[in-house]
């Protein structure tokens, strides 16, 4: 059964600074893996998918790796803002159900300002 | 915005009762995944509709049920509720099989009470 863990649950960084948060998964025949972005209350807004075959995918100041082998992926954020204060969630797309997700709790990001 | 709207955003029922949530999907996608998402938790997998097919469940009773209908929308019916039903419904629409992007509506906040 897969398991998606994320670390750390809760993260609070000054505006300006560089972070990365961690996703790890059990199973490494998974068929994609995709962050998400959770504002309080709301839906998830999708941010990056990186396909198993890839290894990283970038877009704007976020850059998202994935080792399949060690079973972890790494969302960058660069120069972070206040504005990027949310819920983010890592979820694996196991392979022969691609689109059947399996989620992290999330970290908590706050940034300040 | 993703194109995938869901209906109601917010919803209050007495245990025992029986409710049903409405997706939408986005435009040219066949395949809309059911989400539970407990306060605090990642969103746990529900079930998967595939041109009007169920596509597989999760773990969930049978008083879970669904449907999708030939323009590709979704309900998601559940009898008989109790308070830990209480949770962010979540609908996600894509191309199936194509290993593509999960596109998350707003959510459904039904509480139980």
């Amino acid at each position: 059964k897969q398991e998606v863990t994320q670390i750390p649950a809760a993260l609070s960084v000054p505006e300006g600074e560089n972070l990365v948060l961690n996703c790890s998964f059990t199973d490494s025949a998974i068929y994609n893996l995709q962050w998400f972005r959770q504002d309080p209350g709301k839906g998830l807004t999708s941010l990056l998918l990186i396909q198993s075959s890839q290894r990283e995918q970038t877009s704007g100041r976020l850059n998202a790796s994935l080792d399949k082998s060690s079973g972890r992926s790494t969302l960058y954020i660069a120069a972070s803002q206040p504005g990027d204060s949310a819920t983010y969630l890592c979820a694996v797309g196991p392979r022969g159900g691609s689109e059947k997700l399996v989620f992290g709790k999330g970290t908590k990001l706050t940034v300040n300002p | 915005e993703t194109g995938v709207t869901q209906s109601p955003t917010h919803l209050i029922k007495t245990r025992g009762q029986q409710v049903t949530l409405r997706c939408s999907s986005q435009s040219g996608h066949n395949t809309v995944s059911w989400y539970q998402q407990a306060l605090g938790q990642g969103p746990q997998f529900i079930f998967q509709y595939y041109r009007e097919e169920e596509n597989g469940r999760g773990n969930f009773p049978p008083r879970f049920s669904g449907l999708q209908f030939p323009n590709y929308s979704s309900e998601l019916n559940v009898n008989a509720l109790e308070l830990d039903d209480s949770a962010l419904y979540l609908c996600a629409s894509s191309l199936g099989g194509q290993g593509g992007e999960a596109f998350f509506g707003q959510g459904t906040r039904l509480t139980v009470v």
